[in-house]
């Protein structure tokens, strides 16, 4: 069964750093999302990608965040500079039209010092 | 927009024994799906069951069965013969049907599976 997959499943990083969170979708599917979950709380939305842009985005997603599509294959989410509480899983989906496939990566589980 | 409740943040059970954990949501849409997510210790999310709304048949997945009641607006989720397995935490959840939306989460039930 077609997966989306998440790299890395661990990250480590100092506050102040830059990191890049990577996630390969489905590969017919065209709807990207990120979604954040801080430990012990709900699953909360940051961003939706379509057609090579953003498509909404949460009052989460500030200017600290972005989201690309480098290549036809992956999808990646950028913190420019983290902070601690920026410390939280997060999930990677995508479907095809509709709900057709909405799939939820394992999860990368960011933690800042 | 869009909410989704879980009254009941923890629960527990003896293991054999039927659990129904609690869902309500509040829309104006009348397409949409619903979805109950478990996730376990891993903390990676697991789909249980979906329902589509314009389906009056509720969704059943061995073990696993839903109580749609589209008026009320309430999306239990009882599982049967409950597995030291199944502990977890569950999430309920809603997708509007209209468009690509995003999926709306509750805020999640931790369910203990007692042996």
């Amino acid at each position: 069964e077609p997966e989306v997959t998440q790299t890395p499943s661990h990250q480590v990083t100092q506050m102040g750093q830059e990191v890049i969170l990577r996630c390969v979708p489905i590969s017919n599917h065209l709807y990207f999302y990120w979604y954040r979950q801080i430990l012990g709380q709900k699953v909360e939305f940051l961003v939706s990608f379509y057609n090579n842009e953003i498509s909404e985005k949460s009052e989460i997603f500030d200017d600290q965040f972005s989201v690309e599509r480098p290549d036809g294959s992956n999808f990646t989410l950028k913190i420019r500079s983290t902070k601690l509480e920026d410390s939280a899983m997060y999930f990677c989906a995508s479907s095809g039209p509709g709900y057709y496939g909405y799939t939820f990566g394992s999860g990368t589980r960011l933690t800042v010092v | 927009a869009q909410t989704v409740t879980q009254s009941q943040p923890e629960m527990s059970v003896q293991e054999a024994e039927t659990v129904t954990l609690s869902c309500t949501y509040d829309t104006s849409e009348s397409n949409y799906y619903l979805f109950w997510y478990k996730q376990p210790p891993s903390r990676q999310m697991i789909l249980v069951i979906r329902q589509e709304a314009y389906k009056q048949q509720n969704a059943t997945e061995n073990r696993f069965s839903v109580n749609f009641q589209k008026a009320a607006k309430s999306f239990s989720l009882k599982i049967s013969d409950s597995q030291l397995g199944d502990t977890a935490m569950y999430f309920c959840a809603f997708l509007s049907m209209n468009r690509d939306d995003k999926i709306i989460f509750g805020k999640g039930t931790r369910l203990h599976i007692l042996p």
